[in-house]
């Protein structure tokens, strides 16, 4: 079966430690994405990427950082330095970023104790 | 991003309601793409609309495109439990999606 991974479905971290969330996809896409969900608000974006070893800033994108060496995978780290940590991500890819349709993981939900 | 305006915030549906939701904005779209997403689960595309004043349906929901490129609807018909969740609407342009904040649905006792 086709589809993104996460993991792991939940997560407790001190405060002050670094986390490194796990995000995979097995579709062949190009472009993979992530991003930060807080109840009742909308998804916002953290970072993309649209190929391997290039990746670009979104909207939110302080405290956090990614990388994309393979093509199937996008971790994203959760710093120290992320004031308001505690949320539930979710990491997405799509065939491309001229492709509009992207498909989600199920998320992992991050608290910071 | 972009500010999107979904409406209504909450609902409460009846078993065999039709409900409708829909989302605006002060800024023009490419696309508009309607999300379900169940309690801690990620969002399900539902459909996605790429051309001003395009009507599609999937099933028992139905979407359309607003011609001024600024908004979009969401219908589902003849509502069943299993449409309970959050729908959420999202726009793009430049390679982004923006989100609205999304549409409770839930049950009416």
């Amino acid at each position: 079966d086709g589809g993104i991974t996460q993991s792991p479905k939940y997560l407790f971290r001190k405060e002050g430690q670094n986390v490194t969330l796990s995000c995979e996809q097995n579709l062949n896409h190009d472009a993979m994405y992530w991003y930060r969900q807080d109840p009742g608000q909308g998804l916002r974006l953290i970072y993309y990427s649209q190929i391997v070893n290039d990746f670009q800033k979104g909207d939110i994108a302080e405290g956090y950082s990614v990388s994309r060496e393979k093509k199937e995978s996008f971790p994203l780290t959760v710093t120290s330095a992320q004031k308001n940590p505690t949320a539930f991500y979710l990491c997405a890819s799509s065939a491309g970023l001229l492709y509009n349709e992207q498909f989600f993981g199920p998320g992992t939900r991050l608290t910071v104790l | 991003g972009q500010q999107l305006n979904q409406s209504p915030q909450s609902m409460f549906i009846q078993e065999g309601e039709d409900v409708s939701m829909n989302c605006t904005s002060s800024s023009i779209f490419n696309t508009w793409l309607w999300y379900k997403q169940d309690p801690g689960e990620g969002p399900v595309l539902l459909i996605a609309l790429y051309k001003a004043g395009e009507l599609t349906s999937n099933g028992r929901l139905t979407a359309q495109f607003g011609i001024t490129r600024k908004d979009s609807f969401l219908n589902i018909s003849a509502s069943i439990p299993s449409d309970v969740g959050i729908y959420f609407c999202a726009g793009q342009i430049d390679y982004k999606l923006s989100f609205g904040a999304g549409t409770t649905v839930t049950v009416r006792a």
